[in-house]
């Protein structure tokens, strides 16, 4: 079965940091896409960045809200993904969601999702 | 980046009723597309991909279409349980996107 497991999650001041994981079990981490998917209270999804596979050396992608403060990572011998969240700012408060990538024609898509992890930047 | 517009954002439906959610695209993304369905307090569920690909375990009473710059989602026969916020993705080019939303009630 596959389980994706967020933590990490907690209250920051604007301007700090935190560092989200997810712990993964049930498929080959190594062969998959992982995101992360967020969504602010009482809104819509965002997605947040990806790492890529090892077959493409990890390579990583960013919304340009976050690219230069976020930084996506993961830990194959762990079965792990981060997401270390620098210069944080109160529009960054969210529930942050791990989310596992399924290939299809080109295309990666979001197969299984977290629980979730809120993050809530305030002073 | 794709702006993705759905329509309507809110939709008032009775059990039985056919059920569909348009999906726009700022430009041409092919099939790229999937459709989300999230419920209060949940994590979303991958209904649809590559446009019109029902994920494992999705009953049959979904369905999607479209290529190019519009999309669509179809519920056939709306269940207690398909009241729900449902949106779209592109997964065409960076950044990834998603639409607004529509959020799916009882009638």
């Amino acid at each position: 079965e596959v389980q994706l497991v967020e933590s990490g999650g907690g209250l920051v001041q604007p301007g700090g940091s935190l560092r989200l994981s997810c712990a993964a079990s049930g498929f080959t981490f190594s062969d998959r896409y992982m995101d992360w998917v967020r969504q602010a209270p009482g809104k819509g999804l965002e997605w947040v960045g990806r790492s890529r596979n090892k077959v493409n050396n990890y390579a990583t992608e960013y919304a340009a809200s976050v690219k230069g403060r976020f930084t996506v990572s993961r830990d194959d011998s762990k079965n792990s993904l981060y997401l270390q969240m620098n210069s944080l700012e109160t529009e960054d408060t969210a529930v942050y969601y791990c989310t596992r990538g399924i290939y299809y024609s080109s295309g990666w898509y979001h197969d299984h999702w977290g629980q979730g992890t809120l993050v809530t930047v305030s002073s | 980046d794709i702006q993705l517009t759905q329509s309507p954002s809110f939709l008032s439906a009775s059990v039985g009723d056919r059920v569909t959610i348009t999906c726009r695209a700022s430009q041409g993304i092919s099939s790229y597309l999937a459709w989300y369905q999230q419920k209060p307090g949940k994590a979303p569920k991958l209904l649809i991909y590559a446009a019109s690909t029902l994920q494992s375990g999705v009953p049959s009473r979904f369905s999607g279409s479209g290529s190019g710059t519009e999309f669509t989602l179809t519920i056939s026969s709306l269940q207690p349980e398909d009241f729900a916020t449902y949106y779209c993705q592109q997964v065409k080019s960076y950044p990834l996107t998603f639409g607004g939303g529509t959020k799916v009630e009882i009638k």
